[in-house]
C-alpha cells in the first residue's frame, strides 16, 4: 500500500529559528500532498496544498511566508515554519493519495513541533 | 456550510459492539472516509463508502446512506487497542476531505 514517511517525529527549538520537516511518498509518486496541522483535542486543520513544480495553496488564514511549502519532485515536500513562535507548537502531519479522487489519504507519522 | 456531526466521547466494553454515528453537510460529496487516530499519532486508513450500504472489513464494517447525510462505523468483537478516535470524512465537490474533532471511543476491560 501506499507508504507516507514524515521526518523528524519530533523538534524542539527555540523562538525565532527555522524548522523544516519533510514529507516522503515511498511506494508512489504524489502530485498533490498535503499538510495538516491539529492541536490537542481538535480536528485536523489543513494547512495547504503542495502541488509538484508550482506554488502551494494556502487555505484562509495560513501566512504563507511563515509557513514555506516546497515540493520539488514527485516524492516530497517539505514544510518549513520560520521564526517559530510557541503559538506555533503543534503537531504537523503531511498526507498524500496513492490515486484519485476515491483513493484514501495516507498520512505520515506526524511531526510533533515544541517551541521554546 | 459543510460541517460534520458526531459524539466526541463514546466508552464501550472489551468483546462487545459499538456503532460510532457521523451525520454530515457538504457542498458536493465524493465518498466518505473512516480513520482511526490514536493519541499522539497520525490517522490511518479504515474505509471509503461512496455508495449506499454496508462495506464489511473484518471487525470493521461501515455504512452509509446519501440520501440522509449519515454514517456509521461498526466495530465488533472490540480490543483494548481499539480504544482511539474515528474520525469521519466525507470528501466535497473539490474531493477535498472535511474533518471533524472524532469520536474518541474508550474501552474497559
Amino acid at each position: 500500500g501506499a507508504v507516507v514517511s514524515q521526518h523528524p517525529s519530533w523538534v524542539i527549538c527555540k523562538s525565532g529559528t527555522s524548522v523544516k520537516i519533510e514529507c516522503r511518498s515511498l511506494d508512489f509518486q504524489a502530485t498533490t500532498m498535503f499538510w495538516y496541522r491539529q492541536f490537542p483535542k481538535q480536528s485536523l486543520m489543513l494547512m495547504a496544498t503542495s502541488n509538484e513544480g508550482s506554488k502551494a495553496t494556502y487555505e484562509q488564514g495560513v501566512e504563507k511566508d511563515k509557513f514555506l511549502i516546497n515540493h520539488a519532485s514527485l516524492t516530497l515536500s517539505t514544510l518549513t515554519v520560520t521564526s517559530a513562535h510557541p503559538e506555533d507548537s503543534s503537531f504537523y502531519i503531511c498526507s498524500a493519495r496513492g490515486g484519485q479522487g476515491t483513493s484514501p489519504l495516507h498520512f505520515g507519522n506526524g511531526t510533533r513541533l515544541t517551541v521554546t | 456550510g459543510q460541517n460534520i456531526d458526531q459524539p466526541t466521547e463514546m466508552t464501550a466494553t472489551e468483546g462487545a459492539i459499538v456503532q460510532i454515528n457521523c451525520t454530515y453537510q457538504t457542498s458536493g460529496f465524493n465518498g466518505l472516509f473512516w480513520y482511526q487516530q490514536h493519541a499522539g499519532e497520525a490517522p490511518t486508513f479504515l474505509s471509503y463508502n461512496v455508495l449506499d450500504g454496508l462495506e464489511e472489513k473484518g471487525r470493521f464494517s461501515s455504512f452509509l446512506s446519501r440520501s440522509k447525510g449519515y454514517s456509521y462505523l461498526l466495530l465488533k468483537e472490540l480490543q483494548m487497542k481499539d480504544s482511539a478516535s474515528y474520525l469521519c470524512a466525507p470528501q466535497d465537490s473539490n474531493y477535498q476531505l472535511i474533518w471533524g474533532a472524532g469520536t474518541k471511543l474508550i474501552i474497559k476491560p
